[in-house]
C-alpha cells in the first residue's frame, strides 16, 4: 500500500499477557517512529529508528517495552506483561530523510482489561 | 526541558468564522515547528511546517501559521473555517535531525453550522 500500515487496528488483552504491534512503513522511508497516544494526552515519543543506526529508545516507559526493526523496514513493538495503564493508541510514523514530515499510520488501539 | 503547550483543549467556532489555535513551545535549540491534523478515523496529516526564513508559512487546506521567536509561539490560523475542518490539531517541535518530535496535547475543533 501507499501509506503506513499498522496491525492489528484493535487489540483487547488481559492484564499480564504479552502483545505485539506491527508497523509497515512507506517504502523508501528510512526513519521510523513509535508514539503512544493516551486519552486526552498528546503523543508520547517511544522509540526512533534511522537506517542501520542504533535506535533511540529513550522514550520507552519501562523494560516491558521493546521494539525492533527488521531489514530496515517492518517494525514490531512488543509489550510484555501488559498493565492497564498500557491501554492507549500506539502510532507508527515513517519519514524520508531530512524532510521532517511524518507519515502516520492509523494506529493500533490497545485495551488491557 | 522540551515541551509543547496547546492551552485550548476544545474550541468551537461557527462555519465561516476565523480560527486561531495557540501553540507555545519550550526548546533549547533552533526549533523546527509543525502542525498536524487528526480527523476522526484517520492518521495524523501534516498541515504545515516551519524550518527557517519567512515566519509566516502557508499550508494545505487554507491554513497558515506564524512563528514568533520572542513569544515562543507558532499559532495556526485560518480566515474562514469549513465544517470539514472539525478535527483535532496537534502542534509539534523537533530538532534539525528529526530524531524526536515533541507534541502538544492537541486542540479539538468543533464547527457549528
Amino acid at each position: 500500500g501507499a501509506g503506513v500500515s499498522q496491525s492489528p487496528s484493535n487489540k483487547v488483552t488481559e492484564k499480564g499477557k504479552d502483545v505485539e504491534l506491527r508497523c509497515d512503513p512507506i517504502s523508501g522511508h528510512t526513519a521510523l517512529y513509535w508514539y503512544r497516544q493516551s486519552l486526552g494526552q498528546g503523543l508520547e515519543f517511544l522509540i526512533y529508528f534511522q537506517g542501520n543506526s542504533a535506535p533511540d529508545k529513550s522514550g520507552l516507559p519501562s523494560d516491558r517495552f521493546s521494539a525492533e526493526r527488521t531489514g530496515g523496514s517492518v517494525s514490531t513493538l512488543t509489550i510484555q506483561r501488559t498493565q492497564q495503564e498500557d491501554s492507549a493508541v500506539y502510532l507508527c510514523a515513517s519519514t524520508r530523510p531530512n524532510t521532517g514530515e511524518l507519515f502516520f499510520g492509523e494506529g493500533s488501539r490497545l485495551t488491557v482489561l | 526541558a522540551q515541551s509543547v503547550t496547546q492551552p485550548d483543549i476544545h474550541i468551537t467556532v461557527s462555519e465561516g468564522a476565523s480560527l486561531e489555535l495557540r501553540c507555545n513551545y519550550s526548546y533549547g535549540a533552533t526549533p523546527y515547528l509543525f502542525w498536524y491534523v487528526q480527523s476522526p478515523g484517520q492518521g495524523l496529516q501534516l498541515l504545515l511546517k516551519y524550518f527557517s526564513g519567512d515566519t509566516l508559512v502557508q499550508g494545505i487546506k487554507g491554513f497558515e501559521a506564524e512563528f514568533k521567536r520572542s513569544q515562543s509561539s507558532f499559532n495556526l490560523r485560518k480566515p474562514s473555517v469549513h465544517w470539514s475542518d472539525a478535527a483535532e490539531y496537534f502542534c509539534a517541535v523537533g530538532p534539525y535531525n528529526f530524531n524526536k518530535f515533541y507534541f502538544g496535547s492537541g486542540t479539538k475543533l468543533n464547527v457549528k453550522p
